[in-house]
């Protein structure tokens, strides 16, 4: 069955450090692999996407994701984190024209 | 502001009332979607609508009814829900039902079920 793990529940890091959240997904073909961002009281908003081609895609606000095949893997990463980027991360993976699986979020809190 | 509205933002009902949630989105999308959300839970998508049909029904109990009456406007009816019910109810849509298509989100609508 199509799965998607993101093994953090909650992460603290401090403002300006590097952030790198993580997500597994059990596919068999490869898969289209999405990361989306959801701020206290919103909805979600798509931070990235991969289809093909280059392993590491580039998002909004900073963010940037790398897709490895042989480790299922499609983590999600920025370089320096803002007190803005305190939300729910969620990673969805799709294939074909089914619906997207999501994953249970990671929670990023942000401290000074 | 992505262009999908969702209305109540709150909500508390009984079990016995009947209430229904709307969303709104003039983007010229072909696919609406209702997900759930639950704390500590993946989303759960529960219908799915292409050019105001019924694509996908994710077994979800009979006490919720989606309504997709044109391309904009996607309701939930509601009745006889459980506390168990409770949520974050999530509108979605994108340009067409393909899996690579972005989603677009509304803020939600949050149920209580008293």
């Amino acid at each position: 069955a199509q799965s998607v793990t993101q093994p953090d529940i909650h992460i603290t890091v401090s403002e300006g450090a590097s952030l790198e959240l993580r997500c597994n997904y059990s596919y068999g073909a490869t898969p289209y692999l999405f990361w989306y961002v959801q701020s206290p009281g919103q909805g979600l908003q798509l931070l990235l996407k991969y289809f093909s081609g280059d392993t590491l895609v580039q998002g909004i606000k900073g963010f940037e994701a790398e897709f490895k095949r042989s480790q299922s893997s499609f983590n999600l990463r920025k370089p320096s984190v803002h007190w803005s980027d305190a939300a729910e991360y969620f990673c969805a993976v799709g294939e074909g024209n089914t619906p997207l699986v999501f994953g249970k979020g990671t929670r990023l809190s942000v401290i000074a | 502001e992505t262009g999908v509205t969702q209305t109540p933002r709150h909500l508390v009902m009984g079990m016995t009332n009947k209430k229904s949630l709307k969303c709104e989105q003039h983007l010229g999308h072909n696919a609406m979607y209702w997900y759930k959300q639950s704390a500590k839970k993946p989303l759960e998508l529960m219908f799915v609508y292409s050019l105001e049909e019924r694509v996908e029904n994710n077994s979800v109990p009979s006490r919720f009814s989606p309504e997709c009456p044109n391309s904009s406007h996607l309701f939930l009816h509601l009745h006889t829900l459980q506390p168990e019910d409770s949520a974050l109810y999530l509108c979605a849509s994108s340009l067409n039902l393909a899996t690579n298509e972005k989603l677009f989100f509304g803020s939600g609508t949050q149920l209580s079920v008293l």
